[in-house]
């Protein structure tokens, strides 16, 4: 079935750090979202990426697609203590009728 | 955008009882999805529901235990039937995603069968 693997599952780094999380999938993607899910909240959409290598920045977070738009990675550059949370990725593909297919989460700490 | 209300946000409930989760948009929208997602886990599609059709289940998921109604293009109920302690989990609604548009959540149902 359609799945996307997220690793790792959690990062525990110190304030001013980098963090990174990956996503990959075994078929070809329509698209790729990111969301970011505070302890107790609810998923917040961070940004979508549809071209095949398409680079996206928001701030300090960097957004990548994979050439075969296979895999993706969210990198935040010198972390923060309001970037706790869950990062998740979500895949979208062809013919999925929209719906979206989750990654596991990473989830992240960041200590002081 | 769009604004979802979500309700109950919690309940704990006995088991073998049933619970109905209600989502209201704020604007007409032709999918809902209904997600779980166990503590500490990630979101699991349990459905995507059109207005005017039944609702299509993903694997592991059946009608029978989680009926969904779709009445208008503003709103759709969930039901968690039959529950038991393996149904403990938080149940989110979500609008979109378009082929280029962003999912919206709901806040969230924490429910806890005892």
């Amino acid at each position: 079935g359609q799945q996307v693997m997220q690793i790792p599952q959690y990062q525990h780094v110190q304030e001013g750090e980098d963090f990174t999380t990956y996503c990959n999938s075994s078929t070809t993607l329509s698209n790729i979202q990111w969301y970011k899910q505070r302890p107790g909240g609810h998923p917040v959409f961070l940004i979508q990426l549809v071209k095949s290598g398409e680079v996206k920045k928001q701030k300090r977070l960097t957004f990548q697609f994979g050439e075969a738009k296979k895999n993706s990675s969210l990198h935040i550059t010198a972390t923060q203590t309001t970037d706790v949370g869950t990062y998740f990725c979500a895949g979208m593909f062809s013919g999925g009728y929209n719906k979206l297919i989750f990654g596991a989460g990473t989830r992240l700490a960041v200590h002081p | 955008s769009a604004v979802i209300s979500q309700k109950p946000s919690r309940d704990i409930c006995q088991r073998g009882t049933s619970l109905t989760i209600q989502c209201q948009v704020d604007s007409q929208v032709t999918m809902m999805f209904w997600y779980r997602q166990q503590p500490g886990q990630s979101l699991t599609l349990i459905a995507t529901a059109n207005q005017g059709s039944e609702a299509t289940y993903e694997s592991g998921f059946v009608i029978d235990k989680f009926p969904i109604s779709r009445p208008n293009l503003t709103f759709s109920t969930l039901t968690v039937s039959n529950m038991s302690p393996e149904d403990s989990s938080i149940y989110l609604c979500s609008v979109g995603p378009g082929l280029n548009t962003e999912a919206f959540f709901g806040q969230g149902t924490r429910l806890t069968v005892v």
